[in-house]
């Protein structure tokens, strides 16, 4: 069975911070991983999405990279703002599943 | 697009009653998800749809949860009787594609408290 961990659970920095959350994962066949944005009281917002065969993807200031054969993958965020405060969650999506399995999130909090 | 549309956003119930949840997917999209996020589990499958048949209903926690997709258009989870320990954010998702390699598009979300 497919588990998802995240690290660490929370995470607080000053503004303009560079930062790396991190999320592995024990079942390294994967068809994709997800890197999604909960704000409090709110739906999840798709941040990017790797494919199994890519190592990384890049959204603004956002990086995310992926090291199937290890299980891991990083979510960089650059020059960190306030409103980046939110809960990020990774997900993978296992070969011959669609459905996604989950770690429980970092609780970033950026602070002015 | 309006995104997908999930109702009651907060459902306030007493226990043994029938709980409705509702869900509208994005149009297009042919896979529909419902996941129950809560602090001690985080956010766990309840059941997948795919061309509006069941695929996947093995996170359905017991025989009191029951889901139908009557069309492309519309899904409801329903809890009967409710108990407590169903409190939860309960989340619908839909897809394109049979494998979600587009990604996920969530909705907000129901805040379901059985009291």
């Amino acid at each position: 069975k497919q588990e998802v961990t995240q690290i660490p659970a929370a995470l607080s920095v000053p503004e303009g911070e560079n930062l790396v959350l991190n999320c592995s994962f024990t079942d390294s066949a994967i068809y994709n991983l997800q890197w999604f944005r909960q704000d409090p009281g709110k739906g999840l917002t798709s941040l990017l999405l790797i494919q199994s065969s890519q190592r990384e993807q890049t959204s603004g200031r956002l990086n995310a990279s992926l090291d199937k054969s290890s299980g891991r993958s990083t979510l960089y965020i650059a020059a960190s703002q306030p409103g980046d405060s939110a809960t990020y969650l990774c997900a993978v999506m296992n070969s011959g599943y669609s459905t996604l399995t989950f770690g429980k999130g970092t609780m970033l909090l950026v602070s002015p | 697009d309006a995104g997908v549309i999930q109702s009651p956003r907060h459902e306030v119930t007493e226990m043994g009653q029938e709980v409705t949840l509702r869900c509208k997917p994005i149009s297009g999209h042919n896979s529909l998800f419902w996941y129950r996020q809560t602090m001690m589990r985080g956010l766990e499958l309840l059941i997948y749809f795919n061309n509006n048949v069941p695929i996947d209903d093995s996170g359905m926690p017991e025989d009191r949860f029951s889901a139908k997709m009557p069309n492309a258009s519309f899904s409801t989870l329903k809890i009967q009787p409710s108990e407590p320990r169903d409190s939860a954010v309960y989340f619908c998702a839909s897809s394109q594609g049979h494998r979600g390699g587009y990604g996920y598009t969530f909705g907000s979300g129901t805040r379901l408290t059985v009291v």
